[in-house]
């Protein structure tokens, strides 16, 4: 059973800072790892989606890395934002049209 | 452009009473959905997913059950509503039969709570 964990639970940080969130799972056979954002109350949005034969992926001041054999990932925030403040939570999925996800890292930005 | 909807985004409902959550897609066509419940303290639990209309896979044994009558709507229901039913539920799409490229997107959710 594949198990999905976030490190650390709860992040807080001086506005600017650089940041990674670390995301492992125990099941290397993967077909790809996605990261989200939630913000309180909300749904989930999508932010980086990883495949399975992909090292990193990149969008804006957003970087995700992938290391399959250790079952590793982890999420790079540059020069970090108030609004930035949000819950991220990383999923993989290792059988056709499932996800297990992380119970995620609470990460609020200091103006 | 694809968008999501679902609905209502609260709901109190007491022990007993029956349920139902709908959830619409627009801008896709045949996209995957699923039902997650988010329960305080706790990841997200993968409830039901199809591929197609009338293609329900259930992945937890509860008193829930969904149903997808068209091609863009998938429908969470329950005929008694019990206590540990509260949670935060969310309706997602993506396209295609797997993940693969296509990353999963999430509605707003709706709050249930039971009394």
């Amino acid at each position: 059973k594949q198990e999905v964990t976030q490190i650390p639970a709860a992040l807080s940080v001086p506005e600017g800072e650089n940041l990674v969130l670390n995301c492992s799972f125990t099941d290397s056979a993967i077909y790809n790892l996605q990261w989200f954002r939630q913000d309180p109350g909300k749904g989930l949005t999508s932010l980086l989606l990883i495949q399975s034969s992909q090292r990193e992926q990149t969008s804006g001041r957003l970087n995700a890395s992938l290391d399959k054999s250790s079952g590793r990932s982890t999420l790079y925030i540059a020069a970090s934002q108030p609004g930035d403040s949000a819950t991220y939570l990383c999923a993989v999925e290792t059988s056709g049209s499932r996800l297990t996800f992380g119970e995620g890292t609470q990460l609020t930005v200091n103006p | 452009s694809q968008t999501i909807h679902q609905w209502p985004a609260t709901l109190v409902q007491p022990v007993g009473s029956p349920l139902s959550l709908e959830c619409t897609v627009e801008g896709t066509s045949n996209p995957n959905l699923y039902w997650y419940r988010q329960a305080a303290g706790r990841g997200l639990q993968l409830l039901f997913y199809s591929v197609g209309i009338g293609q329900i896979s259930s992945e937890v044994p509860q008193n829930l059950s969904a149903s997808r009558p068209q091609d863009r709507q998938f429908i969470l229901s329950s005929k008694k509503l019990l206590l540990s039913d509260s949670g935060f539920y969310l309706c997602a799409w993506s396209e295609g039969a797997f993940f693969d490229d296509s990353p999963l997107h999430f509605g707003n959710g709706t709050r249930l709570t039971v009394t």
